[in-house]
C-alpha cells in the first residue's frame, strides 16, 4: 500500500511566522486530503486537493502528483492554528477507496 | 445540515467485553469509514461500507466487524476486547463513483477506554 511521510514531525513557531508542511507519498494517488486535528481530536478538513494549488485565507495547498508530494503552507500563524496537521492520501485503483493517514506534523504557535 | 454524528462520545470497558459504535453519516453521503487512532498516531483505516457491504478493509483482526444499515448509517463492533483497542474511533462519510470515494468528512470520535 501506500506509504505516507510528513516533515517535519514538530514544529515550534511564534505568532506570525509562516510555515510550510510537507507530505510525500510512494504511489500514485486518486485524491489527497489535507486535515486540521484540533485538542478535542475533531478532525477538520482543510483542503481537498488531488492536484494543483488551492487557497484558503492564510492557508494553501499544492499538490504535485507526478512527483508525489503535497505541501501546506500556513501564513501569518495564530494560537489557533495549533495541532496536528495530517495528510492523507487515496490510493490508486488498487486500492482503492482507502485513505492513508500520514503520522502527522505537530504545529505549536506561540503567542 | 447535520455533519457526522458519533455515539457515544465515551466508553469505558473491560477486557474480554464486546462494544458497539455507532456512526450517522453527512446527510447526502452514501459511504462510511471507520478508523482507530491510539494517542500520538495517525487515524488507521479498519474498513469501509457502501451499499451495506464491507468494500475495504484495513490490516485488523475479525474481531472489529461493521454493519451498514438502509439509511447509510453504520455500526462497529469489536469483540473480545483487548488493552491495546483503548484507542479514538472516528467515523468518516463521503459519496462514492465507483470504486472512488470522494471527500471524507469525519466526526467527533468515540473515545474508549478498555481496562
Amino acid at each position: 500500500g501506500i506509504q505516507v511521510e510528513q516533515s517535519p514531525p514538530d514544529l515550534i513557531l511564534q505568532e506570525g511566522a509562516n510555515s510550510t508542511l510537507r507530505c510525500n507519498f510512494s504511489d500514485s494517488v486518486n485524491n489527497l486530503q489535507w486535515f486540521h486535528q484540533n485538542p478535542w481530536g475533531q478532525l477538520i478538513n482543510l483542503f481537498y486537493i488531488p492536484s494543483g494549488t488551492k487557497q484558503n485565507g492564510r492557508l494553501s495547498a499544492t499538490t504535485v502528483a507526478t512527483e508525489r508530494y503535497s505541501l501546506l503552507y500556513i501564513s501569518s500563524s495564530q494560537t489557533t492554528d495549533s495541532g496536528v496537521y495530517f495528510c492523507a492520501p487515496e490510493g490508486g485503483y488498487s486500492s482503492a477507496s482507502k485513505i492513508i493517514f500520514g503520522s502527522g506534523t505537530r504545529l505549536s504557535i506561540r503567542p | 445540515d447535520a455533519g457526522v454524528t458519533q455515539s457515544p462520545t465515551h466508553l469505558i470497558k473491560t477486557r474480554g467485553q464486546q462494544v458497539t459504535l455507532r456512526c450517522s453519516p453527512k446527510s447526502g453521503h452514501d459511504t462510511v469509514s471507520w478508523y482507530q487512532q491510539a494517542l500520538g498516531q495517525g487515524p488507521q483505516f479498519i474498513f469501509q461500507y457502501y451499499e451495506e457491504e464491507e468494500r475495504q478493509r484495513g490490516n485488523f483482526p475479525d474481531r472489529f466487524s461493521g454493519h451498514q444499515f438502509p439509511n447509510y448509517s453504520s455500526e462497529l463492533n469489536v469483540n473480545a476486547l483487548l488493552l491495546g483497542d483503548s484507542a479514538l474511533y472516528l467515523c468518516a462519510s463521503s459519496s462514492s463513483r465507483g470504486l472512488t470515494s470522494y471527500e471524507q468528512y469525519f466526526g467527533p470520535g468515540t473515545r474508549l477506554t478498555v481496562t
